[in-house]
């Protein structure tokens, strides 16, 4: 089972529209959630990051976490052709360590006119 | 955030040489991380840039084939040692700030090996 899983895509949403990208974990102890966006050819750009359960806002963009059921979503309001991109997830597993982050593969996402 | 370089951008390489990527931070992190991203795949860790110390790598991932530095809070490098068509890839600097989770990526560097 992989540790992070997110459907590849493309997912594919009209402008205007609510995109809601998905992720789910396996390790029930990950602490910190995070959304990355990275256009073709170009290095990942933190979007959100979450902790706690519920919803956090930021601008278009919403990050929600479900512990009890491991999941974790970004739902993209008003999209536009720009947010065209690849979303990654990723969480930080409870190592005992110092922290890392551990990718899922990335839905890529497609904003139509 | 940060400001993260790396260098070189891209390169073009042959079978058996090496290539040491370099990648310079704009303040003081807490971690420095090494990763790699195969076309069309997502990022996997290579290893943790230790201060002073040897790196911590991943399963997978041995100090011969990628040997690398941290002199310095704000500087590392990853050299890609004996290189082959396999190692043909992005290969990401990443960053942690002092006080936060968040972590942040270089641009990048893109290797092609002949």
């Amino acid at each position: 089972q992989k540790e992070v899983e997110q459907n590849s895509g493309p997912l594919s949403v009209p402008e205007g529209a609510i995109a809601s990208l998905n992720c789910t974990y396996s390790d029930r102890g990950s602490q910190s959630f995070f959304w990355y966006r990275q256009y073709s050819g170009k290095s990942p750009e933190l979007i959100m990051f979450i902790y706690s359960n519920g919803d956090k806002e930021d601008g278009r963009f919403t990050a929600q976490l479900n512990k009890a059921s491991q999941y974790v979503s970004l739902l993209i309001r008003d999209s536009q052709p720009s947010d065209s991109a690849t979303y990654l997830c990723a969480v930080t597993l409870n190592t005992g360590t110092a922290s890392k982050l551990t990718f899922g593969t990335g839905t890529r996402l497609q904003v139509t006119l | 955030s940060a400001v993260i370089s790396q260098k070189p951008s891209r390169d073009i390489c042959q079978r058996g040489t090496s290539l040491t990527i370099q990648c310079q931070v704009d303040s003081q992190v807490t971690m420095m991380f090494w990763y790699r991203q195969q076309p069309g795949q997502s990022l996997t860790l290579i290893a943790t840039a230790n201060q002073g110390s040897e790196a911590t790598y991943e399963s997978g991932f041995v100090i011969d084939k990628f040997p690398i530095s941290r002199p310095n809070l704000t500087f590392s490098t990853l050299t890609v040692s004996n290189m082959s068509p396999e190692d043909s890839s992005i290969y990401l600097c990443s960053v942690r700030l002092a006080g936060l989770v968040t972590q942040f990526f270089g641009p990048g560097t893109r290797l092609t090996v002949l």
